[in-house]
This record gives C-alpha cells, sequence and structure tokens, in this order.
C-alpha cells in the first residue's frame, strides 16, 4: 500500500520561496502521476501541479510563472516550490498521486494516496 | 477551464435520510475523468468514487454516482453519522479541478 509523507517549513513572509517535500513508501514510484493540491483555510481544493517519475510536469496555469515540480527517483520523493509568496498562498498543502497507466486512465483518474498535508503561513 | 459547479452549498439532513448531491461541469467531461472525495475536519480527502461510478476500494455500498456529460450525482443511500462532512468533486481536462465541496450537516 502506498503512502505519503510530506514536510516543509510552516511559516514564511512575504516575498519568501515555499519549499515542500513529499516521499513515497510502499509502491511503484514510478506507476504515479504525483500531484501538489492546496487548500486556503474554510475554502476548497485547489491543484497546483504534478509529474512523473521522468520529470515531465503539468501545472495549473494560474499558478505556472511560479510553481516548480521536481523529482528525485533515488530517494522516491517530489518536491514544490513557489516563489513570492503572499498572504494568498496561506494553505494547507497536500501531496497525492494518481495511478498513470493507460489502464488506470480509462477506468478513471483519480487521487489516491494523499499526504497528511501541511500548514503553510505567509504573514509578515 | 471546466469549471464544476456543486449543488446544494450545504444539505441538512438527518440520519437514515438518502442525500443527493450534484456536480455540474461548464463543459462535457469525460465519465473516466469525474471522481467524488470525502473529507473531514483536520484530514485530507478521501477517495470515494472515481470514473463516475466506480467505488474506491473499502467505501460502503451506501455511497454511488452516476452521471454523464456534464451532469454527475453522487448519492448517499441511507446516512450515517460518519459521513456528515464536506464532499468534492473534481475532473481531469486540460487540466484538473475541483468543485466548490457541498457541507453535509446534521440536521
Amino acid at each position: 500500500q502506498v503512502q505519503l509523507q510530506q514536510w516543509g517549513a510552516g511559516l514564511l513572509k512575504p516575498s519568501e520561496t515555499l519549499s515542500l517535500t513529499c516521499a513515497v513508501y510502499g509502491g511503484s514510484f514510478s506507476g504515479y502521476y504525483w500531484s501538489w493540491i492546496r487548500q486556503p483555510p474554510g475554502k476548497g481544493l485547489e491543484w497546483i501541479g504534478e509529474i512523473n517519475h521522468s520529470g515531465s510536469t503539468n501545472y495549473n496555469p494560474s499558478l505556472k510563472s511560479r510553481v516548480t515540480i521536481s523529482v528525485d527517483t533515488s530517494k522516491n520523493q517530489f518536491s514544490l516550490k513557489v516563489s513570492s509568496v503572499t498572504a494568498a498562498d496561506t494553505a494547507v498543502y497536500y501531496c497525492a498521486g494518481r495511478l498513470s497507466s493507460i489502464a488506470a486512465r480509462q477506468l478513471g483518474i483519480r487521487f489516491d494516496p494523499w499526504g497528511q498535508g501541511t500548514l503553510v503561513t505567509v504573514s509578515s | 477551464e471546466i469549471v464544476l459547479t456543486q449543488s446544494p452549498g450545504t444539505l441538512s439532513l438527518s440520519p437514515g435520510e438518502r442525500a443527493t448531491l450534484s456536480c455540474r461541469a461548464s463543459q462535457s467531461v469525460s465519465s473516466s475523468y469525474l471522481a467524488w472525495y470525502q473529507q473531514k475536519p483536520g484530514q485530507a480527502p478521501r477517495l470515494l468514487i472515481y470514473g463516475a461510478s466506480s467505488r474506491a476500494t473499502g467505501i460502503p455500498d451506501r455511497f454511488s454516482g452516476s452521471g454523464s456529460g456534464t451532469d454527475f450525482t453522487l448519492t448517499i443511500s441511507r446516512l450515517e453519522p460518519e459521513d456528515f462532512a464536506v464532499y468534492y468533486c473534481q475532473q481531469y481536462g486540460s487540466f484538473i479541478t475541483f468543485g466548490q465541496g457541498t457541507r453535509l450537516e446534521i440536521k
């Protein structure tokens, strides 16, 4: 069973760079697309972007200019960086995975598993 | 961008009742690309339904999904106390988007 463990700095000042990492345990790292999803306090979910084991990425156009997602296959980890953060970037950030095979795509694209979430607060 | 609009925003029901949650897309969505999640306070979302109608592993059969094109529905046949939570639909198109959520609260 695939499990995700995430970590990173929880308090940032405006203009700093947000940095989070997610480690994958117990399954096939190469069999998934790995995503970051965020949720501002009291609000809904926003997909940030995703990466696969070979480094192919897709980003939400609204965040693309400030976001970098990278992968370290030697450690089964992937990371998120968001530059020039403001208070609007305050949110719980989740890592999540979706199976990347054609068969899985035909059955249905879905996020499972999820990390435990990290609250990132941007405040001066 | 495909916008998902969920209704109602809040649904107040009693245990044992039937819940019907709606997710409407601004453009047609492939059924393979529509999923539903449940989220409780302080927890990550939990996958319930994928491919519009397939239950995820371990999800009770009181949860069912249906729909096609632009209209999708999550039905909970008989509400249990643990079902009161926020529910999100999600689609995969040019990029991934979520609905704004439906809060299911105890009446």
